[in-house]
């Protein structure tokens, strides 16, 4: 089974753009949670989805959004980008069942520069 | 609210040496405790965790945690290191939302 995959690997923006990254999760799976990952604030949680709803939230500003399509890939998009967005952003999934307890399963992320 | 602290953010331990990482938690109800590795470059990969039962819990790699309820810990333990060990280690409580903490750095000396 392939793992989770996410698109680009690499970015580099600048100040005032928006990006959009993209996560395919494990076949089956049907959760997909979106991290950030800073030297500053460590690993943040941004957002879950689970069957094309999000079911959870962080504490992000609403420039962060995301979605998930009916075969579970999921995009994050951020607006404005700020030169604090710089961060590895990392996508996981988990599942079918959607239980609290299944694995998540975590991707080798988007490293995104904010210059 | 949900928090982890890791008490040491690097340890430096020789090859073949135990390991134990220490992790303290705050969580509302009875948590879902996980530890994660995270190579250079690389995304998280699971270790071990622990829902319920035998609150020894043994994972892949080696590893093993205990959960002790009275002193919210979850501190996660290797016999004898190997030099592949180095990277770093992170705990985290949750369910769909995971908190994590600041992580722990381990550098494994010949």
């Amino acid at each position: 089974k392939a793992g989770v995959t996410q698109t680009p690997r690499y970015l580099i923006k600048t100040r005032g753009q928006q990006v959009t990254l993209s996560c395919s999760p494990i076949s089956g799976h049907r959760s997909v949670s979106w991290y950030q990952q800073t030297p500053g604030q460590g690993l943040q949680f941004l957002f879950e989805y689970f069957s094309e709803t999000q079911r959870n939230k962080g504490n992000f500003p609403g420039r962060f959004s995301g979605r998930q399509f009916s075969n579970s890939r999921s995009e994050m998009n951020v607006s404005t980008l700020e030169l604090g967005d710089s961060a590895l952003y990392l996508c996981a999934s988990s599942s079918s069942t959607g239980g609290a307890e299944d694995e998540q399963f975590f991707g080798p992320g988007t490293r995104l520069t904010v210059l | 609210a949900q928090s982890v602290t890791q008490p040491d953010i690097h340890i430096t331990v020789s090859e073949g040496a135990s390991l134990e990482l220490r992790c303290n938690y705050s969580y509302g109800a009875t948590p879902y405790l996980f530890w994660y590795v995270q190579s250079p470059g690389q995304g998280l990969q699971l270790l071990l965790k622990y829902f319920s039962g035998d609150t020894l819990v043994q994972g892949i790699k080696g590893f093993e945690a205990e959960f002790k309820r009275s002193q919210s810990s979850f501190n996660l333990r290797k016999p004898s290191v190997h030099w592949s060990d180095a990277a770093e280690y992170f705990c985290a409580v949750g369910a769909w939302e995971l908190s994590f903490g600041a992580g722990t750095t381990v550098t494994v000396r010949a």
